[in-house]
């Protein structure tokens, strides 16, 4: 069935050094690729996203890239700072208007 | 223009009760779909409603768990007779147009404690 695999589960960076998280795919077909970021207790919050037809997207110090080949996209966070630290999800759209998540990954941004 | 509304925000249950949790959406949206976190966990879809229909209930549990989206007033997740293993924290979502990319807003989410 549908899956979208996260890495790592767990990320701790320095403070102002960057911070790559990692995800694949297994439809094909999935056109919409969101990353949304979670603060404890609050809903999940889009920071980025990436359409299929788009290889790379940036936004400040946010940017994701997307190999359609591969079926993998990440998310790059430069320059990061204390109120990074959250838990991350990427997600892939397929059919319909469903979205499939990835299990998370808690960043940690260390002083 | 508020965003996407659900409450309780914490909900308590002993086992056997039945837990209701409200979501609106936010203004102009009429599509709503519902997740479930487990803790340490991604969101797992549950369903996908439109006013009146439900379009995808693929991810409910068969058995105790229903969702309605009235033609007014807020979707609700109704879950009969919980179960410790119903603990988890239920979110949300709301989009304004299907069949397009449009963004999901999540709402803040209930926390069902299941005693």
């Amino acid at each position: 069935g549908e899956n979208v695999e996260q890495h790592p589960s767990t990320l701790s960076v320095q403070e102002g050094d960057s911070a790559v998280i990692k995800c694949t795919y297994s439809d094909s077909a999935s056109n919409y690729f969101p990353w949304y970021k979670q603060e404890l207790g609050k809903g999940p919050q889009l920071i980025i996203d990436i359409r299929s037809n788009v290889g790379e997207k940036k936004d400040q110090r946010i940017a994701v890239t997307l190999n359609k080949t591969a079926k993998h996209f990440s998310l790059h966070i430069t320059e990061t700072q204390p109120e990074d630290s959250a838990v991350y999800f990427c997600a892939a759209r397929i059919r319909d208007d469903k979205i499939i998540f990835g299990k998370g990954t808690r960043l940690h941004i260390l002083p | 223009n508020a965003g996407v509304m659900q409450n309780p925000r914490h909900l308590v249950r002993r086992r056997g009760q039945e837990a209701r949790l409200r979501c609106s959406p936010m203004k102009g949206h009429s599509h709503v779909y519902w997740y479930r976190q487990l803790p340490e966990e991604g969101l797992k879809f549950m369903v996908y409603l439109q006013k009146e229909n439900i379009i995808d209930e693929s991810g409910m549990p068969k058995e105790r768990f229903s969702a309605e989206f009235p033609k007014e007033g807020p979707s609700i997740l109704r879950i009969q007779q919980v179960v410790r293993g119903d603990s988890a924290a239920y979110f949300c979502a709301s989009s304004p147009v299907s069949g397009s990319v449009n963004e999901q807003f999540f709402g803040p989410g209930t926390r069902l404690t299941v005693l």
